[in-house]
């Protein structure tokens, strides 16, 4: 079966530091992988998605994809309080989520 | 406004009263989704829908129904309630999800919190 790994946190950074957020995966057979972002009681957002191994960048968002690992990585440049929430990475076919990553963005 | 609308927001209920959460796209989206979240759980899926008439269990189906007679909604129905399905529900759902190459974006519904007693 497949799964998706994430440590659970929380990440505590200082505002304006570089957030890390990782996760694996058990199958090969997922070829495109997204995050989500879910503030508490809402229902998760799309952040980034991606399907090539290497990085993607999007503002102060990038994500990083590593197939030969079986790893994707989330990194928030420049943290704000605002990013403070639970990250989700998924695989898809069909689409499941790891448990999610807790970030608290510390002014 | 392209959107996913489920409901209720919130809903209490007694243990055995039969519910059903109604969730509509207006995406004209092929696929469709229930998940529950549970705190240290994260996200599981309960079932799942490709198409019209197509449905397929998820990680945690027992207890739920569903339906796709239609392509814009999904309702999920728990005929007999219990206190352990008590959890935050989300519906989604997304263009297409055929194909491992395929990278459509899942739209999520805001959520139903169901509380059994």
């Amino acid at each position: 079966q497949k799964e998706v790994e994430q440590n659970s946190g929380p990440l505590s950074v200082p505002e304006g530091a570089i957030a890390s957020l990782n996760c694996t995966y058990s199958d090969r057979v997922s070829q495109s992988f997204f995050w989500y972002r879910q503030y508490s009681g809402k229902s998760p957002e799309l952040i980034m998605s991606i399907y090539s191994n290497g990085d993607k960048e999007d503002g102060r968002f990038t994500a990083q994809l590593n197939k030969a690992s079986q790893y994707v990585s989330l990194l928030i440049r420049d943290s704000q309080p605002s990013d403070s929430a639970t990250y989700l990475c998924a695989g898809n076919t069909p689409l499941v989520f790891g448990k999610g990553t807790r970030l608290s963005v510390i002014a | 406004e392209a959107q996913v609308t489920q409901n209720p927001r919130y809903l209490i209920t007694v243990t055995g009263k039969k519910l059903t959460v109604t969730c509509s796209q207006n995406m004209n989206h092929e696929y469709m989704s229930w998940y529950r979240q549970d705190p240290g759980l994260g996200l599981r899926q309960i079932y799942y829908s490709m198409n019209v008439e197509v449905t397929d269990k998820g990680d945690v189906p027992e207890g739920y129904k569903v339906s796709r007679k239609e392509k814009r909604n999904f309702p999920l129905i728990l005929e007999s309630p219990s206190p352990n399905q008590t959890s935050l529900y989300f519906c989604a759902s997304s263009l297409s999800l055929l194909s491992p190459q395929s990278n459509e974006k899942l739209f999520f519904g805001s959520g139903t919190q169901l509380s059994v007693l």
